[in-house]
């Protein structure tokens, strides 16, 4: 069970919009913490999408764009392309126990 | 560029200690401010957070492990070493190192670049 609740699964057709939601709690994204993205594409190492909660590193399109509200964060890609197809996983630091980074489960976007 | 590469057995028998080394290239471990993590991913499940150490040695690890793990710097061979006690087979995983900077901490950490993991089977 991860600290960070993700949808499993999201499908959209091409050239559509997805988002991705990020669900904390109190002890993590509640408290103020930053959320980053990560696209880890079938069979690679996971890569940095977004950083600080709406921050794209240089060389990611602007199709991926990143929000954080009270709890919860998301990530929203429009204008979907077949090579989206991955999984996406967020990140926060936690400060319950003596704190900890911790990821979300990850969420499997299919593109149809 | 920044790039690091995981090495060390693929196999491990339980109870066995892991030992895994980072070596890395484009950034230097003696840089204010980076840093060098452990992340691991069991097949098909999620990445989980092991252990991260900084260019002034500042060590953290996952309170769920931190009894099992030591993460350790050789700043002159530009390596992070991660050992693992008692190994399980839930401890199955890919094992991955990666670069981040403290920034705001530690709220603004997050991994900016990773190897390319190396997968730890844990059996008899």
């Amino acid at each position: 069970q991860s600290v960070l609740t993700q949808p499993p699964s999201v499908s959209g057709a091409p050239g559509q919009r997805v988002t991705i939601s990020c669900t904390g709690s109190s002890s993590n994204i509640g408290t103020g913490y930053d959320v980053h993205w990560y696209q880890q594409l079938p069979g690679k190492a996971p890569k940095l999408l977004i950083h600080v909660n709406s921050n794209r590193p240089s060389g990611v399109p602007d199709r991926f764009s990143g929000s954080k509200s009270g709890t919860s964060a998301s990530l929203a890609i429009t204008g979907l392309q077949a090579e989206d197809e991955a999984d996406y996983y967020c990140q926060s630091y936690d400060n319950s126990l003596s704190g900890s980074w911790v990821f979300g489960g990850g969420t499997k976007l299919t593109v149809l | 560029q920044i790039t690091l590469k995981e090495s060390g057995p693929t196999l491990v028998k339980p109870t066995q200690t892991l030992t895994l080394t980072c070596t890395f290239s484009g950034f230097s471990l003696s840089t204010t401010g980076v840093g060098v993590g452990w992340i691991r991913q069991p097949p098909g499940k999620a990445l989980e957070w092991l252990a991260l150490i900084y260019w002034d040695g500042d060590k953290r690890y996952s309170p769920s492990l931190k009894s099992r793990l030591t993460i350790a710097k050789d700043t002159s061979k530009n390596q992070v070493v991660l050992t693992m006690t008692n190994m399980d087979p839930v401890d199955t995983a890919t094992y991955y190192c990666t670069h981040t900077t403290r920034g705001q901490w530690p709220t603004e950490t997050h991994f900016d670049y990773w190897g390319q993991g190396t997968l730890v089977t844990v059996s008899s």
